[in-house]
């Protein structure tokens, strides 16, 4: 399968523990994308890369998150200090800068229980 | 404030009825449009787009959207739904010289087999 991957799954951890989440994009995408999508509501965005530089971080990127994409390739989403608001599904999505229009592919997401 | 409206959260229909869903943006510029569909125990993947162009795009399925620059809209159509169209579907916008893209929440189709 060539298409965006996560890992991992699912991920069930106690309040105040640290989380991290890892996204493979398709592999000649240059940009990658982190969403979180809550129960009824459609994705939000988070952040994004280009390459291993990060360009936009939403205001809803507390600073307990932290995101890097340290060789341009795969990323990692770091939740410092969980919270039962953290609880959700994480998405990521890959695009390429100048094909296809930038159309972002997504992934199959992470999904976060805090408990 | 940018934001994408869907007015219909839950829809039922029977099998080979006409399906409507809409999906009212706002945003000042020019846009990008998207409809993601969501399939049960699977990942969001893209219906159909617009960007420029003819205003009636054909997208995968069978399925249709018609952006109406002056009302703002870019609702989603098919003539003849079927049990296999059971998901959920997600309207989302994009500035033509943005990277994120904005989702509506979602409206889930059940059809009736």
């Amino acid at each position: 399968d060539t298409g965006v991957s996560q890992d991992p799954r699912h991920k069930i951890t106690k309040r105040g523990q640290n989380v991290t989440f890892r996204c493979d994009p398709i592999s000649e995408h240059n940009r990658l994308y982190w969403y979180r999508q809550t129960l009824g509501q459609g994705p939000e965005f988070l952040t994004y890369f280009q390459n291993e530089a990060q360009l936009e971080k939403s205001r809803l990127l507390s600073d307990r998150f932290s995101a890097e994409r340290p060789k341009g390739s795969f990323s990692t989403l770091e939740i410092q200090r969980t919270e039962q608001g953290d609880s959700a599904m994480y998405l990521c999505a890959s695009s390429h800068y100048l094909l296809d229009q930038e159309t972002q592919y997504f992934g199959p997401g992470t999904r976060l229980l805090v408990l | 404030a940018q934001s994408v409206s869907q007015h219909n959260h839950h829809v039922i229909l029977s099998e080979a009825a006409s399906l409507e869903l809409g999906c009212n943006y706002s945003y000042g510029g020019t846009v990008n449009l998207f409809w993601y569909v969501q399939y049960p125990g699977q990942h969001l993947q893209l219906l159909l787009k617009y960007f420029s162009g003819d205003p009636l795009v054909k997208g995968i399925k069978g399925f249709e959207a018609e952006f109406i620059k002056s009302k703002f809209s870019f609702n989603l159509r098919k003539p003849s739904v079927q049990w296999s169209d059971t998901a959920e579907y997600f309207c989302a916008v994009r500035g033509s010289s943005a990277s994120k893209i904005i989702f509506g929440s979602g409206t889930r189709l059940s059809i009736r087999p």
